[in-house]
Formats: structure tokens, sequence, C-alpha cells
């Protein structure tokens, strides 16, 4: 087990440019979460997977913003036309949630978008 | 709504010392209760959690936190700072969504530094 994993670490773009982000939960776990966070915040809820469906996204989540988890694996999370505004830290958590089990989410390192 | 409030932005103790960092959340009913730690360019590692019983739960790295219902509160100590404690803390409250799944809501983070 190796723990939740982004890629890349770092992004640098240009605004009007589209970008994807990568997440591969700890294996088994049946959901997934993406959060950002901006300097000197603590991360905000953007959207959640159980399995491959996608179950609540946050206001935050504009329609530039789309996330996917096919197979019930992986998950992308893909920002078209980027702002400057989308500079931020991008979080991935999993967790693995089953009756009578609390829900501990194990995050990631973490993206770092830059739009230039 | 939910929120988590942790008033204390930066603090800074000396090496040695004993250290408490506030969190106060608002929350209709007792809520699953977690404290992250995130060090510069990281992702959040989990501390400690609460979701029942005994309401002084001991985490990693020598930190405990105490529940305390009357006053909505779920504090952070530690009895002795090491330099390496230097990060940003996050207190952090399961909230359960519309459609009853839950998200992680984020205080905004405590500072520490260490002095040695």
């Amino acid at each position: 087990d190796t723990g939740v994993s982004q890629n890349p670490r770092h992004k640098i773009t240009k605004r009007g440019q589209n970008v994807t982000f990568r997440c591969d939960p700890i294996s088994e776990h049946n959901r997934l979460y993406w959060y950002r966070q901006t300097l000197g915040q603590g991360p905000e809820f953007l959207t959640y997977f159980q399995n491959e469906a996608q179950l609540e996204k946050s206001r935050l989540l504009s329609d530039r913003f789309s996330a996917e988890r096919p197979k019930g694996s992986f998950s992308t999370l893909e920002i078209q036309r980027t702002e400057q505004g989308d500079s931020a830290m991008y979080l991935c958590a999993s967790s693995l949630v089953s009756a009578g089990a609390g829900d501990i989410q194990y995050f990631g390192a973490g993206t770092r978008l830059s739009v230039l | 709504a939910q929120s988590v409030t942790q008033p204390d932005i930066h603090i800074t103790v000396s090496e040695g010392a004993s250290l408490e960092l506030r969190c106060n959340y608002s929350y209709g009913a007792t809520p699953y209760l977690f404290w992250y730690v995130q060090s510069p360019g990281q992702g959040l590692q989990l501390l400690l959690k609460y979701f029942s019983g005994d309401t002084l739960v001991q985490g990693i790295k020598g930190f405990e936190a105490e529940f305390k219902r009357s006053q909505s509160s779920f504090n952070l100590r530690k009895p002795s700072v090491h330099w390496s404690d230097a990060a940003e803390y996050f207190c952090a409250v399961i909230v359960f969504m519309d459609t009853g799944r839950r998200a992680l809501t984020f205080g905004s983070g405590t500072r520490l530094q260490v002095q040695p």
C-alpha cells in the first residue's frame, strides 16, 4: 500500500489552456474525494465518488471542471479554459467506508497548479 | 451551515514547551472530528480522530485532543513540542450533505512555528 498518489505534483499552464490531474487512491478504497486549497486556507470540498459514481459536487465546481472515476479506481480532474483564479493546490483523498466504520480520509501530496 | 473555526492563525512556541491549538465547530449534532497536519508542499497527514466514546483521544507523534461537547471544541495538545512539529495544523469536521454523503469541512489552519 503506497498511499494516495497524485500526478503531476506541479503544473504550470497559460490561461485558457486545459489541464488534467490524476489521482490513484489507496487500493480497495471505495470513496474518492477532490479538494482545492488556496494559500492560507484549509482545503475546500469539490466533488466525491463512491466507486465510479460521482455523488456530490460543490458549488465551487464550475462548468469548466469535470471529474471522472472510470471503473472505480483512479480518478481524473480536468479544468478547461483555465483562469488565474484556478491557481491552487488540488488534493485528492480516499477512504474505505463500510457499515459501522467511520470515514477516515487519507490524502495525497496534491497537485499544485499555477495559471499564468 | 456547519463551520470550523481555528481562532489562532499563527502560534510560536519554544522547543520543549507545551502546545494547545484551538478548534471550535458549529454543528447541530456531534460530528466526527479530526486533526490533520500539513508540512510545506505536502499533503495532509491524519494526527487523530474522534468519533465517539472517550472524549480524550490520543494520536500520533505524541498529540492528544479533547472533545468538549458543552464548548463545541476539539483542542489539540502536546506536552512538549519538538522542532519537527513546525507545520500547519487543520481541524476538520465530517459534515453530512443533502445526499447523506459526507465530506470534510476544514478550518483555516494554524501555522505553528517552533523556536530553538
